[in-house]
């Protein structure tokens, strides 16, 4: 089974920070990476599909880059709605999360 | 609207059973694999399987296999868990997820239910 690990597993930051997520995959996943964003009692949120493209409706502060076995999420500016936390996924072979990255207010 | 709603959650003793159910409105339910993902309270997501548009693949994690069966009802526009053999460490929020399959881009799970709580305990 692909594992994947994010890193960090929690940080925290002001708003108009920039931030940047990592996710590894313990082998190779081409580009078949997505990265969803979670608030508490929320269903989580597809932000971003196939490593970097940004899914309809999602704000341009948010980018994705990577393929292979390292990705990136990156928030550009932070902003208040941003706190949250965010998982990558893999579809490479079935489907595997990552343990999460949740981002606090500083 | 896309909608996806949970239901058939509720509190289990352990070695137990109980059946899932998802209802689907807004879109073309029969031409899209579905998805069950789970959530520990205060954990992260899991994928608990797979089943695609026809039926013909269904897909589990090897932490339910055996005891957890996906099926669904195109005509009915539904998507089913059952669960068995129920562990305290099942305890959780099921999520319903429609797949979505970019081919290339591989696949991403784009529009999810709210969830319903299963809690596995004596």
């Amino acid at each position: 089974d692909i594992q994947m690990t994010q890193s960090p597993s929690s940080l925290s930051a002001s708003v108009g920070d920039r931030v940047t997520i990592t996710c590894r995959a313990s082998q190779y996943i081409n580009n078949y990476l997505c990265w969803y964003q979670q608030k508490p009692g929320k269903a989580p949120k597809l932000l971003i599909y196939a490593a970097s493209i940004l899914e309809s409706g999602v704000p341009s502060r948010f980018s994705g880059s990577g393929s292979g076995t390292d990705f990136t999420l990156t928030i550009s500016s932070l902003q208040p709605e941003d706190f949250a936390t965010y998982y990558c996924q893999q579809s490479y072979t079935t489907w595997t999360f990552g343990q999460g990255t949740r981002v606090e207010i500083k | 609207e896309v909608q996806l709603v949970e239901s058939g959650g509720g509190l289990v003793k352990p070695g137990g059973s109980l059946r899932l159910s998802c209802a689907v409105s807004g879109f073309t339910f029969s031409r899209y694999t579905m998805n069950w993902v789970r959530q520990a309270p205060g954990k992260g997501l899991e994928w608990v399987s797979s089943i695609s548009d026809s039926s013909t693949y269904m897909y589990y994690a090897d932490s339910v296999k055996g005891r957890f069966t996906i099926s669904r009802d195109n005509a009915r526009k539904s998507l089913y868990l059952q669960m068995n053999s129920l562990r305290a460490e099942d305890t959780a929020m099921y999520y319903c997820a429609r797949d979505l399959d970019y081919g290339d881009y591989g696949e991403n799970f784009d529009s999810w239910g709210q969830g319903t709580l299963v809690t596995v305990s004596s």
